[in-house]
């Protein structure tokens, strides 16, 4: 699976939006992105995903670039609970089997009055 | 219930003792993962499961790590003769399929604490 880059930490005050970047280079072109975050002392939790098309849900959006080696997380009105570890991941979808997420170090987002 | 379960919430074991760690899967999920959480650091895979069928156990760090999912429902971790390195957050996750791309539901651990 391809290797994720993302910044270390990030603030971003509540009800703004919060652009979250990650950096995935090498992807090749079966691999998808995918966006969890894990809030302090629970599990991860799924976001959202995609391919090569901007993708959006409930939660979030997700902005991937035409050449698919970066893609950016948007949270657009943020809010204290979504003070969080959110974790890039970059992984191929096979049908037939289901395997590991590589998470990485991920990105500590602090969302402040 | 709604979610995965997982018990007990905090262990905490003398070194040298045997542990055994319970995963509740989401009723249905067909695949069932371990992961092994230290603290600042990002879940790390540990085994995976289809049904009762151990797929892959690449992650398991020793021969003192054992998993099992004998009905493929109900999964139990357990660690032999546990040592400091140990101590981390045990975390269990289950998909309702056995296709990725299905966002996988994450129970929230098992705190073991190795002194």
């Amino acid at each position: 699976d391809a290797k994720t880059t993302q910044p270390p930490s990030m603030d971003c005050a509540e009800g703004r939006a919060a652009n979250l970047p990650c950096n995935h280079s090498t992807i090749s072109g079966n691999e998808y992105v995918y966006w969890y975050r894990q809030i302090h002392s629970q599990g991860p939790q799924y976001i959202i995903h995609g391919l090569k098309n901007n993708e959006t849900n409930e939660m979030a959006s997700l902005i991937i670039t035409e050449d698919r080696k970066s893609s950016t997380l948007i949270l657009p009105h943020a809010t204290l609970r979504d003070t969080a570890v959110y974790y890039c991941i970059v992984r191929a979808t096979l049908t037939g089997t289901a395997s590991k997420l590589t998470f990485g170090t991920g990105t500590r987002l602090q969302v402040t009055l | 219930g709604a979610g995965v379960s997982q018990s007990p919430r905090y262990k905490v074991a003398k070194r040298g003792q045997d542990v055994a760690l319970r995963c509740d899967p989401i009723s249905g999920h067909v695949s069932l993962f371990w992961y092994q959480q230290a603290l600042g650091q990002g879940p790390e895979f540990l085994t995976y499961f289809q049904n009762e069928a151990q797929l892959d156990k690449s992650g398991l760090p020793s021969d003192r790590f054992f998993a099992e999912r004998p009905e493929g429902s109900v999964s139990t971790l357990k660690i032999q003769r546990t040592q400091q390195e140990d101590s981390a957050v045990y975390l269990c996750a289950s998909s309702p399929t056995s296709v990725t791309g299905a966002g996988y539901t994450f129970g929230s651990g098992t705190r073991l604490t190795v002194v």
